[in-house]
């Protein structure tokens, strides 16, 4: 079974500042899952990625396979960014599918 | 296209009753997984299902099951409930080459008492 560490476990911010969290995993990878939760409990998936970099819009995501870690970072931030951040890699191996996840990063941006 | 729907959004219950809850996958989509996501515990994996097999198993009693039916829609089942098991339950869906990979519903929110 992956294990999966993420930090910083809460991080506060004022508006407009960049914004990294990061995550670590044990198990080598098919691909990594970045997702974002608000209060009220509704998960967005973010990015998926296997390797290299994505962006969308304010959002970057990295990932280094061979140290089997990622990072996400928010650039330009703002208070509606404000939520819970959440790392997810597949529970195990073997093709099926399921999601193990960090304990999540909980991010306030404040005006 | 309609997203995952999850049936009930909210439901109380009595220690020792069960309880099945429900979760309706994109169109096309053959794979779901549901998890169970506590305030102590946060997101733990429950079970995956894909083509009705149950693919993958979390560690979780077996007072949790599930199927999947073939239209892929799946339900899960928690019987004699305990005050622990009182949570948000949340599927997920997949299928194909997406760019996100999941798809997860809006969850159930279960309360024992």
């Amino acid at each position: 079974k992956n294990e999966v560490e993420q930090s910083p476990q809460n991080l506060t911010a004022q508006e407009g500042e960049f914004i990294t969290i990061n995550c670590s995993y044990s198990v080598g990878i098919s691909a990594l899952h970045w997702l974002q939760q608000h209060p009220g409990g509704g998960i967005v998936s973010l990015f998926m990625l296997s390797s290299g970099k994505k962006k969308h819009g304010r959002l970057i995501a990295t990932i280094n396979i061979q140290e089997k870690h990622s990072s996400l970072h928010i650039t330009a931030s703002h208070p509606r960014d404000s939520a819970v951040y959440i790392c997810a890699v597949p529970h195990s191996g073997g093709g099926a599918d399921g999601l193990t996840f960090g304990k999540g990063t909980h991010l306030i941006i404040q005006p | 296209k309609a997203g995952v729907t999850q049936t009930p959004r909210y439901l109380i219950k009595t220690r020792g009753q069960q309880v099945t809850l429900s979760c309706s996958p994109i169109s096309g989509h053959r794979s779901v997984s549901w998890y169970q996501q506590t305030p102590g515990q946060g997101l733990q994996f429950l079970f995956e299902y894909f083509s009705e097999t149950q693919r993958n198993k979390g560690n979780f009693p077996g007072r949790f099951s599930g199927r999947q039916f073939s239209n892929s829609r799946s339900e899960m089942n928690v019987s004699t409930l305990e005050l622990g098991d009182s949570a948000l339950y949340l599927c997920a869906s997949k299928g194909g080459q997406t760019r996100y990979g999941y798809t997860f519903g809006s969850g159930t929110r279960l309360t024992v008492v």
